[in-house]
């Protein structure tokens, strides 16, 4: 088992730039989670899908931010336009069932805006 | 705001020595999970104690539950260098969002 790929680990761009971040989750889990880390914050939950369904997404910042989930093997983040505030490390997990139970996480990508 | 609250926010031991960070929590749950992290990488999940339960076992890990204090915490016994990381608590609620503290930052010299 490849465990939860995300991509790119870096990216470094600059302000009002477009920047999406790609998440492969864990085949057959059927939750997925979009994670936002800084220093000041903490561990920011964005969004969730259950089976490709965005459930919860009050915590995306603001409309700056979208997220999708095409299929159940794929999920975007997108950001635009982007903002240095935006800096951060950015991660997903899945999980295989309800109850939240155990997240597995990916390795995550660190943004940075300039 | 964040559910779990973690305390100390750094702990400095050597290594042998256990290790006990605490997590406050505010509002009802259904589970609660530990994690941990190392530097640059993603959370890796330690254990998780549900709400009817008060205390769960995972190798040098014990984890207590009182849901009545809206507190947990983790020991590792016999702590190893191996074992520097960052650790985390996070809730489960009704709600059923995975809320994250923010974090004991553990650093065990040899």
């Amino acid at each position: 088992d490849a465990g939860v790929i995300q991509s790119p680990r870096h990216e470094v761009t600059e302000m009002g730039q477009e920047v999406t971040l790609r998440c492969k989750p864990i085949s057959g889990h059927d939750y997925l989670f979009w994670y936002r880390q800084t220093m000041m914050r903490g561990l920011e939950l964005l969004i969730y899908f259950n089976n490709n369904v965005p459930i919860d997404d009050s915590g995306m910042p603001e409309d700056r931010f979208s997220a999708k989930m095409p299929n159940a093997s794929f999920s975007t983040l997108k950001i635009q336009p982007s903002e240095p505030r935006d800096s951060a490390v950015y991660f997903c997990a899945s999980s295989p069932g309800q109850g939240f139970g155990k997240l597995f996480f990916g390795s995550g990508t660190q943004l940075s805006v300039l | 705001s964040q559910q779990g609250e973690e305390d100390p926010q750094a702990l400095s031991i050597q290594e042998g020595e256990n290790a006990t960070m605490n997590c406050s929590y505010k509002t009802s749950i259904n589970n609660l999970q530990w994690y941990r992290q190392n530097s640059g990488r993603g959370l890796v999940h330690l254990i998780l104690i549900r709400s009817n339960e008060r205390e769960k076992h995972s190798g040098r890990l014990r984890v207590t539950l009182d849901t009545s204090k809206k507190s947990s915490s983790l020991l590792i016994t016999a702590s190893r260098a191996a074992d520097t990381a960052s650790y985390f608590c996070a809730t489960s609620n009704q709600g059923g969002k995975l809320i994250f503290g923010q974090g004991t930052e553990l650093s065990v010299k040899p």
